[in-house]
């Protein structure tokens, strides 16, 4: 089945700065690869989203970019606020299967 | 419009019991699927109720089941109970199934299952 891997499991980051969450799968039937952030306490929250026919997702300060060839996509957050603090998942689906996600990225932005 | 609901959202169990856990999806929703969250491995997917029917499952044992009501509420339980089932359990609920398509999941708070 899908395997998809997350790194890294923590990141700390200035407020202001850019954080970085890349995850890679296995599986190149793979075709829709949504991000969820988890505050501390609450349940996951979809934040963006993209399929397989498209390279870059953007929404304000946040962006999705997959590499299909490479068999990886990313989160990009820009302008870090301290309410981005919260575990960040990855997931990919298979048509027709399930949801695999990846172990999660604690973030923590410093004031 | 509502959200996701589960219950009991914390419960204290001991080896070998058994538990049941609940979901109320989203009004419209047929889909549920669950999943087991554990510090470390993420989430990973138990099984998908479609239309009152098992859609898909995950690579758990068979003390973990569940089923569909007409209402599209769902439950799962399990079974003879092991340490290592402590976790947080979470349904989601969308509008298509995952086995035709994948939209976003809505998920409940969680069920937090402590088993001693």
């Amino acid at each position: 089945g899908e395997n998809v891997e997350q790194h890294p499991s923590t990141l700390s980051v200035q407020e202001g700065d850019s954080a970085v969450i890349k995850c890679t799968y296995s599986d190149s039937a793979s075709n829709y690869f949504p991000w969820y952030k988890q505050e501390l306490g609450k349940r996951p929250q979809l934040i963006i989203d993209i399929r397989s026919n498209v390279g870059e997702k953007k929404d304000q300060r946040i962006a999705v970019t997959l590499n299909k060839t490479a068999k990886h996509f990313s989160l990009h957050i820009t302008e870090t606020q301290p309410e981005d603090s919260a575990v960040y998942f990855c997931a990919a689906y298979v048509t027709g299967n399930q949801f695999y996600f990846g172990t999660g990225t604690s973030l923590t932005v410093i004031p | 419009k509502a959200g996701v609901t589960q219950t009991p959202r914390y419960l204290i169990k001991t080896r070998g019991q058994q538990v049941t856990l609940s979901c109320s999806p989203i009004s419209g929703h047929r889909s549920v699927s669950w999943y087991q969250q554990t510090p470390g491995q993420g989430l990973q997917f138990l099984f998908e109720y479609f239309s009152e029917t098992q859609r898909n499952k995950g690579n758990f044992p068979g003390r973990f089941s569940g089923r569909q009501f007409s209402n599209s509420r769902s439950e799962m339980n399990v079974s003879t109970l092991e340490l290592g089932d402590s976790a947080l359990y979470l349904c989601a609920s969308s509008l298509v199934t995952l086995a035709i398509g994948a939209g976003e999941l809505f998920f409940g708070e969680g069920s937090r299952l402590t088993v001693l």
